[in-house]
C-alpha cells in the first residue's frame, strides 16, 4: 500500500525559529512536493523535487527552502518562521509522467506564534 | 501555465440528492485532470482522473466526471448524496514547470450534506 508520512501532525513554533518539516515516501517515487493549504486559497505549490538533490520552485517559494538528500525523503525548511507561515503543510509524491496522480501525506498543521 | 477554477466554494445538498461540483480548466495542451477529496483532518485522496480515452470517468464512492473539451470543463457528479460525502473537493490539472511537472489545484469546494 502506498504510503507518505509526515514527521508531525501538529507543530507550534515561535517567530524567528528555524523549522524543519519532514516527509518520507515508500514508493520509490522520483517526484516529491510540498504544498501549503489555507482556507479559501486551496493548495499552493511551494517547492518540488524531481530527483535526489534536484529541486524546482513552485508558485510561492519565498521564505522556504527544501532539501532532498535521499530519494525517499524531502524536507521543507522555514529558515526564520513568521506568523504568516501558519498553515497546513501537505507533502506528496508521484512517479514520473504527467498522467500519474500524486499521493498525499496526512499534513502538518504548523502554528507560528 | 495551466489553471483550474472551481465554481462555488460551498455546495449544500440533501441526502439522496444529486451532487454537482463544477470545475473549469485553462490549458493550451490536452489536459490531465484530477479530482481529489479531503475529509476533515486528513490528507487528500484521489477520486478519479482523466488522462486519455473515454471522456466519462468513474471513480470511487460512486463519483464520476465528464471531460468536455468544448466547454473546458471537468464537473464531478454523484447521483445520490450520502452523509459520508461531506468533505472538501479539489479539482487539479497537471502542469509543466522548467524541469518537472506538478498538479495545480483549484481553491476547493466544501460539500455539505443534510439529512
Amino acid at each position: 500500500d502506498v504510503k507518505v508520512t509526515q514527521s508531525s501532525r501538529y507543530l507550534v513554533k515561535r517567530t524567528g525559529e528555524k523549522v524543519f518539516l519532514e516527509c518520507v515516501q515508500d514508493m520509490d517515487h522520483e517526484n516529491m512536493f510540498w504544498y501549503r493549504q489555507d482556507p479559501g486559497l486551496g493548495l499552493r505549490l511551494i517547492y518540488f523535487s524531481y530527483d535526489v538533490k534536484m529541486k524546482e520552485k513552485g508558485d510561492i517559494p519565498e521564505g522556504y527552502s527544501v532539501s532532498r538528500e535521499k530519494k525517499e525523503r524531502f524536507s521543507l525548511i522555514l529558515e526564520s518562521a513568521s506568523t504568516n507561515q501558519t498553515s497546513m503543510y501537505l507533502c506528496a509524491s508521484r512517479t514520473r509522467g504527467l498522467n500519474y496522480e500524486q499521493y498525499f501525506g496526512p499534513g502538518t498543521r504548523l502554528t507560528v506564534t | 501555465a495551466q489553471s483550474v477554477t472551481q465554481l462555488g466554494s460551498h455546495v449544500s445538498v440533501s441526502e439522496g440528492a444529486l451532487v454537482l461540483l463544477r470545475c473549469n480548466y485553462s490549458s493550451s495542451v490536452p489536459p490531465y485532470l484530477f479530482w481529489y477529496v479531503q475529509y476533515p483532518n486528513q490528507g487528500l485522496q484521489l477520486l478519479l482522473k482523466y488522462t486519455t480515452g473515454a471522456t466519462l470517468v468513474k471513480g470511487i464512492n460512486g463519483f464520476e466526471a465528464e471531460f468536455k473539451k468544448s466547454e473546458t470543463s471537468f464537473h464531478l457528479t454523484k447521483p445520490s448524496a450520502h452523509m459520508s460525502d461531506a468533505a472538501e473537493y479539489f479539482c487539479a490539472v497537471s502542469d509543466r514547470y522548467q524541469a518537472g511537472t506538478a498538479l495545480i489545484f483549484g481553491k476547493g469546494t466544501t460539500l455539505s450534506v443534510s439529512s
